[in-house]
């Protein structure tokens, strides 16, 4: 069956580091997101693609990059971790054309110590 | 761009009980509108959605009513029962990506 999965699905670092985040999905979507949430701001984007080579800044994606090299991954790196990066991230995705299902995957609980 | 809002942030009910969560959105373009249920460390899952041709549409003990020219969708839960327990997200569609409401802690009471 198809799938979205996500590695680590939890991940201690330090202030400073840098910190890649996986997402894999076997559906060959061409729509995948990243989304951070925090208690009490619920889903926040961070960054998105359409396709391959495609990346776009979302609402909070500063200390955040992406890049999409093939259909199935688009990779979170944090370049240097800060305390108020500590949340649990999900990655999704969905087909392309608007009206499409978007699948979550189990999410990555991140704390930066 | 988009913006949602949900309200109320909280919600309690006795089991049987129904209960609403109601969003608003501010863009009029927008036409697709899906509601996502997270239970406790889990991931969302879509549970129900409605495009803007639509005014009302059910599954089951679930409901969505859309007003198009008030610019809000509500989620209808009847009959609740404990496994309903869960955080509940509206969202709004953005061409191709979605612009969540806060969320619903939903609570169930035996």
């Amino acid at each position: 069956d198809a799938e979205i999965t996500q590695s680590p699905r939890h991940k201690i670092t330090e202030t400073g580091r840098q910190v890649t985040l996986a997402c894999h999905q076997t559906w060959n979507h061409n729509n995948m997101f990243w989304y951070r949430q925090d208690l009490g701001h619920g889903l926040r984007l961070i960054h998105y693609s359409y396709g391959v080579q495609d990346t776009n800044k979302g609402e909070v994606s500063d200390g955040y990059s992406v890049s999409r090299s093939n259909t199935e991954d688009l990779p979170l790196t944090l370049e240097s971790a800060a305390s108020s990066q500590t949340s649990v991230y999900f990655c999704a995705s969905s087909a392309s054309g608007g009206y499409n299902e978007q699948f979550f995957g189990p999410g990555t609980r991140l704390t930066v110590l | 761009g988009e913006n949602v809002e949900q309200h109320p942030s909280t919600l309690s009910v006795q089991e049987g009980d129904s209960a609403v969560i109601k969003c608003t959105y501010s863009d009029s373009a927008s036409n697709y509108f899906p509601w996502y249920k997270q239970e406790l460390g889990k991931r969302p899952q879509l549970i129900i959605d409605i495009r803007s041709n639509v005014g009302e549409k059910k599954d089951q003990r679930i409901a969505v009513t859309l007003n198009k020219t008030a610019k809000h969708f509500s989620l209808h839960i009847t009959e609740t029962q404990p496994e309903d327990s869960a955080v509940y997200f509206c969202a709004a569609i953005e061409p191709e990506k979605l612009v969540f409401g806060k969320g619903m802690k939903l609570t169930v009471n035996p």
